[in-house]
């Protein structure tokens, strides 16, 4: 079965820090893999997504994530972080013949003025 | 851009009680979803839908909860006998297919009491 660990359930970060979140899939085949913010009572935005090709891929606001296969890894990163991007951020991936998701537990980000 | 539109926002309802959730998905997507968020937890799939049919249900989609797509537009979720432990953020979701992701509506919150 699919699964997807964010090993960090919090993290804390001053404004204008850089921000890593780590995420790590399991899957057979290529995975298509998300990341989703979630501000608190709002529904889930996609930052990202990563298909195949360019293993670094730009999302919206800033943030970026990158693909490595040899660590089974999507890793989220912004280099300064703004207080506006305190959320919930979830990992997800996809596969199979009817593209569901399967999410992560999310990691809560704090920003620190 | 195109939205998925989730009525009502928030749902109370008694224990016993039949509850329908709707969606409205992107109009030229092909694959429809329900998820659902319990407080504090993480993302769980529910249910797919293509071609008019269910095409996978997790463990969780018991015999409680149906889905209908009863006009073309319009993607329903009902729970037949709400339990206290229905009470979370139903998200609905819609995608062209397998290389575009997906559009999240911004969730249902349903309070059984």
């Amino acid at each position: 079965a699919q699964s997807v660990t964010q090993p960090d359930i919090h993290i804390t970060v001053s404004e204008g820090a850089s921000l890593e979140l780590r995420c790590n899939y399991s899957y057979g085949a290529t995975p298509y893999l998300f990341w989703y913010v979630q501000s608190p009572g709002q529904g889930l935005q996609l930052l990202l997504k990563y298909f195949s090709g360019d293993t670094l891929v730009q999302g919206i606001k800033g943030f970026e994530a990158e693909f490595k296969r040899s660590q089974s890894s999507f890793n989220l990163r912004k280099p300064s972080v703004h207080w506006s991007d305190a959320a919930e951020y979830f990992c997800a991936q996809s596969g199979g013949s009817n593209y569901k998701l399967t999410f992560g537990k999310g990691t809560l980000l704090t920003v620190n003025p | 851009e195109p939205e998925v539109t989730q009525t009502p926002s928030h749902q109370v309802t008694q224990m016993g009680q039949e509850v329908i959730l709707r969606c409205v998905p992107i109009s030229n997507h092909l694959y429809f979803y329900w998820y659902r968020q319990i407080l504090g937890q993480k993302v769980e799939f529910l249910v797919s839908f293509y071609n008019n049919e269910i095409s996978e249900k997790s463990e969780i989609f018991d015999d409680q909860f149906s889905v209908e797509r009863p006009d073309g537009s319009n993607f329903t979720l009902k729970i037949r006998s709400t339990k206290l432990e229905d009470s979370a953020m139903y998200f609905c979701a819609s995608s062209p297919g397998a290389n575009y992701g997906y559009t999240f509506g911004s969730g249902t919150r349903l309070t059984v009491v």
